[in-house]
């Protein structure tokens, strides 16, 4: 079955460096998305990705975030300047409509120090 | 604006048994999608079912069924036979129309006991 992969599957990083989350969805999908997790919280949502363009953001996803699909397959999350508050779990998913349900990667579990 | 309720923060459940999952929601939509995901101590997000909400007829996935009851806005969960692996917690949501960003609920931490 096809799966959305995301990289790395866990990231410690100081705070103030930039980090790159990656994931590549599944190839015949046309929508993507980052969420993120706080542990013990809700599953909140970013940034959403259609057509290489955003199609919709959140309130968490400030300045400080951005998004790209550099390839054609890639599709990354960068957090430029990175805050304590930043580290969580952090899911991409793609979906190619929604009768067929959200595809969610493993996530990337970002520690920030 | 939508919302997803999940007033049960935690259950627990005899191995073998059945126990069901609460879940109400708010939107103004005629047709959507409901989905209720699994996430097992490894946090990864695993879909257990889906339920379009134009159909009348409850969605089954082997052990998993829902009732849906569209009138009333309530997506609960029915875990029958119940496992050692099906402890998790347990997200409903839904995407506010379309192919939008779905919205979660806080979550049902469920816990099978041996």
């Amino acid at each position: 079955e096809p799966e959305v992969t995301q990289t790395p599957s866990h990231q410690v990083t100081q705070m103030g460096q930039e980090v790159i989350l990656r994931c590549v969805p599944i190839s015949n999908h046309l929508y993507f998305y980052w969420y993120r997790q706080i542990l013990g919280q809700k599953v909140e949502f970013l940034v959403s990705f259609y057509n290489n363009e955003i199609s919709e953001k959140s309130e968490i996803f400030d300045d400080q975030f951005s998004v790209e699909r550099p390839d054609g397959s890639n599709f990354t999350l960068k957090i430029r300047s990175t805050k304590l508050e930043d580290s969580a779990m952090y899911f991409c998913a793609s979906i190619i409509g929604p009768a067929y349900g959200y595809t969610f990667g493993s996530g990337t579990r970002l520690t920030v120090v | 604006a939508q919302t997803v309720t999940q007033s049960q923060p935690e259950m627990s459940v005899q191995e073998a048994e059945t126990v069901t999952l609460s879940c109400t929601y708010d939107t103004s939509e005629s047709n959507y999608y409901l989905f209720w995901y699994k996430q097992p101590p490894s946090r990864q997000m695993i879909l257990v079912i889906r339920q379009e909400a134009y159909k009348q007829q409850n969605a089954t996935e082997n052990r998993f069924s829902v009732n849906f009851q569209k009138a009333a806005k309530s997506f609960s969960l029915k875990i029958s036979d119940s496992q050692l692996g099906d402890t998790a917690m347990y997200f409903c949501a839904f995407p506010r129309s379309g192919n939008t960003p779905l919205v979660f609920g806080k979550g049902t931490r469920l816990s099978v006991i041996a």
